[in-house]
């Protein structure tokens, strides 16, 4: 089974800074895909980015970069210039790779962010 | 608006009691999942329909069932309420089956069980 692991439970960031949060997964597939999705107050789970495991460029999207580290099992979220907007609770996620429908998305803990003005 | 429609937003019920929870899919996605989310668990898979068709299940009880309808809403029943059932309920749906593109999540379901 897999397992994703996200060890900063809380972190805080300046308005205009930048923040990594971490994560790493523990699986014995080759092909998966990762995510982050964002839970901000309201509680709606966003989509933020994805990557697939077999691509060795890091996925961006606007202010959100990964690093993605596939050896190391680590999938990094980076979010630049960060705005008030961020503040959220950040969830990563791991999905293995299979033609067949039936795949689910294997969350971790979630860290929690604030952005201070 | 994810276009990912739950209903209710907010349930309260007693013990022993059961709930409906109903999701309406993103037009076009025949992939519905459903997701538990309580503190102590954190975000755990339910179970997964696919064009009608259960094709996953997860650490769901066996209290709770679930159905995907002709239109493609899913309903998920739970029955025999207990306090630890009070959780946020989220329904996400997918274009393709496997969910490669990532799901979109509805806004929840929060059931609270008194």
């Amino acid at each position: 089974a897999q397992t994703v692991t996200q060890s900063q439970p809380e972190m805080s960031v300046q308005e205009a800074e930048t923040v990594t949060l971490s994560c790493t997964y523990d699986t014995s597939e080759n092909n998966y895909y990762l995510f982050w999705y964002k839970q901000p107050p309201s509680r709606q789970m966003i989509l933020v980015i994805r990557q697939e495991a077999y691509k060795q460029q890091n996925a961006t999207e606007n202010r959100f970069s990964v690093n993605f580290q596939k050896a190391a099992k680590s999938f990094s979220l980076k979010i630049s210039d960060s705005q008030l907007g961020d503040t959220a609770m950040y969830f990563c996620a791991f999905m293995k790779h299979e033609k067949a429908a039936g795949n689910k998305l294997t969350f971790g803990g979630g860290t929690r962010v604030l952005v201070k003005p | 608006d994810s276009g990912v429609t739950q209903t209710p937003k907010h349930l309260i019920t007693a013990t022993g009691q059961r709930v409906t929870l109903r999701c309406s899919p993103r037009s076009g996605d025949l992939s519905v999942y459903w997701y538990q989310q309580s503190l102590d668990q954190g975000l755990q898979f339910l179970i997964q329909y696919y064009n009608g068709e259960e094709r996953a299940k997860g650490n769901i009880l066996e209290r709770f069932s679930a159905q995907q309808f002709p239109d493609l809403h899913s309903e998920l029943n739970l029955s025999s309420l207990e306090l630890g059932d009070s959780a946020l309920y989220f329904c996400a749906s997918s274009v393709h089956g496997d969910g490669r593109d990532g799901y979109t999540f509805g806004s929840g379901t929060r059931l609270t069980v008194v």
